[in-house]
């Protein structure tokens, strides 16, 4: 069974402060992982998307890695900002070939960027 | 097009009611997925269907509910006789089959005294 942690739970920042956020999964064998940041009450907002064939993806300030055969993923935000505060979700697909089956995800990591 | 969307965003029930939820997911997109959210918890996989069929439906999916997705567009879920386990935050997701990545509702919160 796939299963997903996450460290820190909950991380505050002074504004402007590098950060890295980390994920990890038990099982290796992943189609993809994704990075969602989830603002109080609300749904989730797509961040990053990594196949398991790639290494890293970048989207302005953030960048993600992979690293499957050690089955970790990070989340670096640079020069954080105050409306970076949100939880952040880690999830990884066990997918077959061409296949796209459910996400398994972490806990989340609560960040807050203080001003 | 602007997503998908969730239709109620929040619902209280008294236990014993029936709730029926609708998503409407972004419209190309042939697979739509449901996931179930506590507090301090990440999204549990209840059940997905690619277009009208229903292909996987997770443990957590009791036999009070039921999803459906009749003409591969929209798709509703109904819990029945809630219980107070049964509140959290119900989110539907879409996407295109091939792993190119979910976009997510705004959720619908139930409350059930």
């Amino acid at each position: 069974k796939q299963e997903v942690t996450q460290i820190p739970a909950a991380l505050s920042v002074p504004e402007g402060e590098n950060l890295v956020l980390n994920c990890s999964f038990t099982d290796s064998a992943i189609y993809n992982l994704q990075w969602f940041r989830q603002d109080p009450g609300k749904g989730l907002t797509s961040l990053l998307l990594i196949q398991s064939s790639q290494r890293e993806q970048t989207s302005g300030r953030l960048n993600a890695s992979l690293d499957k055969s050690s089955g970790r993923s990070t989340l670096y935000i640079a020069a954080s900002q105050p409306g970076d505060s949100a939880t952040y979700l880690c999830a990884v697909r066990k997918g077959t070939q061409g296949g796209s089956e459910k996400l398994v995800f972490g806990k989340g990591t609560k960040l807050t960027v203080n001003p | 097009d602007t997503g998908v969307s969730q239709d109620p965003r929040h619902k209280i029930t008294k236990r014993g009611q029936n709730v029926t939820f609708r998503c409407d997911p972004i419209s190309e997109h042939n697979r739509l997925y449901w996931y179930r959210q506590t507090l301090g918890q990440g999204p549990e996989f209840l059940t997905y269907f690619q277009n009208e069929a229903q292909l996987e439906k997770s443990r957590l999916l009791s036999d009070r509910f039921s999803a459906e997705r009749p003409k591969g567009s929209f798709s509703t879920l109904e819990i029945q006789r809630t219980e107070q386990g049964d509140s959290a935050m119900y989110l539907c997701a879409s996407s295109l089959a091939g792993g190119a990545g979910e976009f997510f509702g705004p959720g619908t919160r139930l409350t059930v005294l």
